[in-house]
């Protein structure tokens, strides 16, 4: 079956201009989580969705940083007034439940000029 | 959330076995131990998760110590598709299933 799609698979903005990311996660899979992967650092994460709500939102750099989930499937990471320091590829993954293993998206490239 | 520690890289010549460490000297009870991959220029990809027992599947053997303060990765033949960092995670099953990468293990196959 078809896995986790993200879209796009490059973006590159100036720095002070919003983007949106989006997440097409497995069908049926209730968890969605957002990650992202500096150059040279490890992954870390953003946030956690059960369905449409969002019970951990603990890994959101600043307030810049959005989410949401509709639906209970495709979800957006809106970045606004995007900054160098914004620079990475950011990851989805979903899972059919929160105790189950995630599958990653290939991630979408964010450069931020 | 409990802490893994893993060599930085490690070296395996082609259709050799590998076995990858990691210690967790502050694991819980409830902890589980999952152990994701990540080849280049991809996301990452489950391999294989335990709490107690040793577990085995298509990809690899999952081999925990007596006590669960250290576990081991075990890939059978490494194959060149087998390079890839190999990140240990530990898994609180009362929590919101969120991974917590650390720095992993960069496993190079010569072949």
């Amino acid at each position: 079956g078809a896995g986790v799609s993200q879209s796009p698979s490059n973006k590159v903005t100036e720095k002070g201009k919003d983007v949106e990311l989006r997440c097409d996660p497995i069908s049926g899979h209730t968890a969605l989580y957002w990650y992202r992967q500096s150059l040279g650092q490890g992954l870390e994460f953003l946030i956690y969705f059960q369905g449409n709500s969002a019970p951990d939102k603990s890994g959101l750099p600043s307030d810049r940083f959005s989410a949401e989930r509709t639906g209970g499937s495709v979800s957006t990471l809106t970045i606004q007034r995007t900054q160098q320091e914004d620079s990475a590829v950011y990851l989805c993954a979903s899972s059919f439940d929160r105790f189950y293993e995630q599958y990653f998206g290939p991630g979408t490239r964010l450069t931020v000029t | 959330d409990a802490k893994t520690t893993q060599p930085n890289s490690m070296e395996s010549n082609e259709e050799e076995p590998v076995h990858l460490p990691c210690n967790h000297s502050t694991i819980s009870g409830t902890d589980y131990i999952h152990w994701y991959r990540q080849l280049p220029s991809q996301g990452p990809e489950y391999v294989i998760h335990g709490l107690t027992s040793n577990v085995n599947n298509r990809m690899a053997s999952l081999a925990i110590a007596e006590d669960r303060k250290s576990s081991t990765l075990i890939l059978h033949r490494a194959t060149l598709r087998d390079a890839a960092v190999y990140y240990c995670i530990l898994r609180d099953s009362s929590n919101t299933g969120k991974l917590i990468f650390g720095q992993g293990t960069t496993l190079q196959v010569k072949p």
